[in-house]
């Protein structure tokens, strides 16, 4: 199947600074990507959608000037937490749907964030 | 919220004995989609259900959409410990195309 690339796989940052994550899409064109974040022991939470060249779509509750979203190319997108603090602290996965098999999401192998 | 709904949340198995897990929804659903997660892995798809009454196989695992498309489930026949994962059903849900149950988690007792 085809490849989606998450990085980095671990970091950890202090508390007030920002991290960038990257999710690209090795060897097909992503027009969408989900971003989502896991919890220990629980489920995948939709963060946002984002599709490229335009805006992403944020679930309720999601702060769009603290998770920022960039999808500038067709196998490029970043997000960006800004300010973190340790309740940020968790896992967070890419997904991305190939232009013309579009039923079928690809994940990243995800970024464990720890915010201390 | 979710919209889709999924139970059990865990469940242990001897191995060598069947395992299902069921997703529900309040609304008819255009498709469902049947993911895996290892244990400090990420999602791997496995199969997506369109029809109504669809069933697909894939060797020990049979997935099977309902008739009026609100509900699915995944059935493994004589568990293996390589079938050590959490299961998560995923759905669309307005102009999203993918949310995620809650999973059920499978643990097998060799």
């Amino acid at each position: 199947g085809a490849v989606v690339s998450q990085h980095p796989s671990r970091v950890i940052c202090k508390s007030g600074t920002s991290v960038k994550i990257e999710c690209r899409s090795l060897d097909f064109q992503a027009t969408t990507m989900f971003w989502y974040r896991q919890f220990p022991k629980q489920s995948l939470m939709l963060m946002a959608t984002s599709n490229e060249g335009s805006k992403a779509t944020y679930e309720q509750g999601v702060e769009k000037d603290k998770f920022l979203i960039n999808h500038a190319s067709l196998t490029l997108s970043t997000l960006t937490v800004t300010s973190a603090h340790p309740e940020d602290s968790s896992f967070y996965i890419c997904s991305a749907r190939e232009r013309f098999l579009a039923h079928e999401a690809f994940f990243g192998q995800g970024t464990r964030l720890t915010v201390v | 919220g979710q919209q889709v709904m999924q139970i059990p949340q865990y469940q242990h198995v001897q191995e060598g004995e069947d395992f299902t897990t069921y997703c529900n929804s309040s609304t008819t659903l255009s498709n469902i989609q049947w993911y895996k997660q290892r244990p400090g892995g990420h999602p791997v798809f496995l199969i997506q259900l369109v029809k109504s009454g669809e069933v697909k196989k894939q060797k020990r695992l049979t997935f099977q959409f309902g008739e009026a498309k609100k509900n699915s489930s995944l059935h493994i026949t004589a568990t293996q410990t390589t079938d050590v994962g959490t299961y998560f059903c995923a759905g669309p849900r307005g102009n999203t195309p993918l949310v995620f149950g809650k999973g059920t988690r499978l643990s097998v007792i060799a």
